[in-house]
């Protein structure tokens, strides 16, 4: 079965600073979707980043970006020059076809 | 356009009750699939259905059951409650055409808090 592991529950992040979450995932596929979700407290979870298997280069979105390696099986998260709006529950995610699974979050703290 | 909506977004109930909840996805997504968030076991699978039909199913006893309207408005029944049952349930929408290993963004509500005291 697939897994997703998040290793880091709770990471803080000083305004401005960059912050790397950590992701892998086991599966024997080759083609397959990752993703990081964000979760704001008492907000609705929303996309941060998809990553295509089949594409060797590194998705970007603004501030965010990140580190795929796919024989490793990570999928890292990259937050540049973090902001207070930041702060949240970040999930990363596995698809492949129906299949979609979560890992266990990781909660992002950001300091003024 | 509306995102999706999700009714009611609190509910207290007690063991043995059931419940009903509701999800209204994004027009034109044919996909809902639903999720119970809990602090300890985290985001977990409960079921797709795509076009009024189960297509995925997560490991949930079969208390949970859902279904998916010709609008393509779903709900989730969860019968005979139990203190564990105590989640966020989140739907999530989409477009849901799934072929070749294409892929369709969901969209989640903003989730039911039921609470089984």
């Amino acid at each position: 079965a697939q897994t997703v592991t998040q290793s880091q529950p709770e990471m803080s992040v000083q305004e401005a600073e960059t912050v790397t979450l950590s992701c892998t995932y086991d599966t024997s596929e080759s083609d397959y979707y990752l993703f990081w979700y964000k979760q704001p407290p008492s907000r609705q979870m929303i996309l941060v980043i998809r990553q295509e298997a089949y594409k060797q280069q590194n998705a970007t979105e603004n501030r965010f970006s990140v580190n795929f390696q796919k024989a490793a099986k990570s999928f890292s998260l990259k937050i540049s020059d973090s902001q207070l709006g930041d702060a949240a529950m970040y999930f990363c995610a596995y698809r492949r076809y129906n299949d979609m699974r979560f890992g266990a979050g990781t909660r992002l703290t950001v300091k003024p | 356009k509306a995102g999706v909506t999700q009714t009611p977004r609190y509910l207290i109930k007690t063991r043995g009750q059931q419940v009903t909840l509701s999800c209204s996805p994004i027009s034109g997504h044919r996909s809902v699939s639903w999720y119970q968030q809990t602090p300890g076991q985290g985001l977990q699978f409960l079921f797709e259905y795509f076009s009024e039909t189960q297509r995925n199913k997560g490991n949930f006893p079969g208390r949970f059951s859902g279904r998916q309207f010709s609008n393509s408005r779903s709900e989730m029944n969860v019968s005979t409650l139990e203190l564990g049952d105590s989640a966020l349930y989140l739907c999530a929408s989409s477009l849901g055409h799934v072929s070749g290993g294409a892929y369709n963004e969901q969209f989640f509500g903003p989730g039911t808090r039921l609470t089984v005291l």
